[in-house]
């Protein structure tokens, strides 16, 4: 069965900084990766994906992620983060194989220090 | 687009009443799905639907749950009888399927969620 581990449970950051938040799955082929992100009150909003092509792909807010095959990661950087990044941020895998279900890990709150 | 609606957005009650969870996904899309999310356990998938029928439900974790989507456009989660550990996020989502041109055969998703109901089971 394929899993995903986000071994950060808490994260500070100062403002201005950069973020590197980790994320490793554990799947027999390349699945499609994930990262969304949940406010305080609010529901998940993806934050990028990665289906092919490019291992390094963009997203919204500045934030960008690489896939790294041989090391089986997915991990979401930000070069300078601001105060409204505070927020916790899953990382989530879905098969290739036609099934619709996505794989959550249990996600990485960020804090920002001023 | 309103995107993914979720009613009510705070539902308070007590023990052994019956909770009844909506949502109204956004139009067009072909899945649904219904997450649970806590502290202890983080996000769980629930259930979800394809073109308004059940397609994996193992999630549930009983029978006192239970899930409905009589048309495209709206579904409805179920507590009969409500516990105290009921207490939760419980999240909507939905997604249109979209082909792999990567893999003949092979589709993926881009799930969009609501913004939750959080239970409250006193």
């Amino acid at each position: 069965a394929q899993s995903v581990t986000q071994p950060d449970i808490h994260i500070t950051v100062s403002e201005g900084a950069s973020l590197e938040l980790r994320c490793n799955y554990s799947y027999g082929a390349t699945p499609y990766l994930f990262w969304y992100v949940q406010s305080p009150g609010q529901g998940l909003q993806l934050l990028l994906k990665y289906f092919s092509g490019d291992t390094l792909v963009q997203g919204i807010k500045g934030f960008e992620a690489e896939f790294k095959r041989s090391q089986s990661s997915f991990n979401l950087r930000k070069p300078s983060v601001h105060w409204s990044d505070a927020a916790e941020y899953f990382c989530a895998v879905g098969e290739r194989s036609g099934f619709q279900k996505l794989v959550f890990g249990t996600g990485t709150r960020l804090l920002v220090s001023p | 687009d309103a995107g993914v609606i979720q009613s009510p957005r705070h539902e308070v009650t007590e023990m052994g009443q019956e909770v009844t969870l909506r949502c109204k996904p956004i139009s067009g899309h072909d899945y649904l799905f219904w997450y649970r999310q806590t502290m202890m356990r983080g996000l769980e998938l629930l259930i979800y639907f394809n073109n308004n029928v059940p397609i994996d439900d193992s999630g549930m974790p009983e029978d006192r749950f239970s899930a409905k989507m009589p048309n495209a456009s709206f579904s409805t989660l179920k507590i009969q009888p409500s516990e105290p550990r009921d207490s939760a996020v419980y999240f909507c989502a939905s997604s249109l399927t979209k082909g792999d041109r990567g893999r003949r055969g092979a589709s993926y998703n881009e799930q969009f969620f609501g913004p939750g109901t959080r239970l409250t089971v006193l």
